[in-house]
């Protein structure tokens, strides 16, 4: 088993539309949780860290469930521009865990 | 603006050269950086944390022979792939992590293609 997995999509999103999608780790120690996004041939981006309480920027909603072990991105009011692969990052004891990404298209 | 640096960008070679990629930490004395490598598709996979000063610390299965760190100062650390092979080709990144530690900067990456 992976430690840190996601679903890779893509999914295909129209413009304005919501979608969402979750990623779920594997150890139950993991401290710090975060939400990169990268576009095609280039370096991941930090979009945001995930907190407990969960929380929110701008259309970006992210939540953790630790009982459950995933973390979830939710974009609403979908723009082309948020076509891109989100990535899943896992901090445990300093060190970072990746996911494969899922990938979102939207499209006009 | 960019707070890690990447050079070169993009890089082909033949097999069985040797390429050198730096990473430069511009706004921030790092004593730690990290190289990572990204083949299509799949995630990135830690090859091995960059230690100022001393040697690398390198993830199971990464042959520390092949892929050689050195990180002589607070802002530079270099990959050398030796040797390269074909199955070397790979978007190879390097990062330094936030002041607060919680989060990482990427360089922009090199993509290497071994011919």
């Amino acid at each position: 088993r992976k430690e840190v997995e996601q679903d890779p999509g893509p999914f295909n999103v129209p413009e304005g539309a919501t979608v969402a999608f979750n990623c779920t780790y594997s150890n139950s120690a993991s401290q710090s949780f975060f939400w990169y996004r990268q576009d095609c041939r280039k370096e991941p981006k930090l979009l945001m860290s995930v907190y407990s309480s969960g929380n929110e920027d701008g259309r970006f909603t992210a939540q953790l469930n630790r009982a459950s072990q995933y973390i979830s991105l939710l974009i609403r009011d979908s723009k082309l521009s948020d076509s891109a692969t989100y990535l899943c990052v896992v901090n445990t004891w300093g060190k970072f865990q990746f996911g494969a990404g899922t990938q979102v298209v939207v499209t006009p | 603006g960019a707070v890690v640096s990447q050079h070169p960008s993009w890089v082909i070679c033949k097999s069985g050269t040797s390429v050198k990629i730096e990473c430069r930490s511009l706004d921030f004395q790092a004593t730690t950086m990290f190289w990572y490598r990204q083949f299509p598709k799949q995630s990135l996979m830690l090859m091995a944390t960059s230690n100022e000063g001393s040697k690398a610390t390198y993830e199971q299965g990464v042959e520390k022979d092949k892929f050689l760190i050195n990180h002589a100062s607070l802002t530079l650390s270099t990959l050398t792939v030796t040797s390269a092979h074909p199955e070397d080709s790979s978007f190879y990144i390097c990062s330094r992590r936030g002041q607060g530690a919680y989060e990482q900067y990427f360089g922009p990456g090199t993509r290497l293609t071994v011919t």
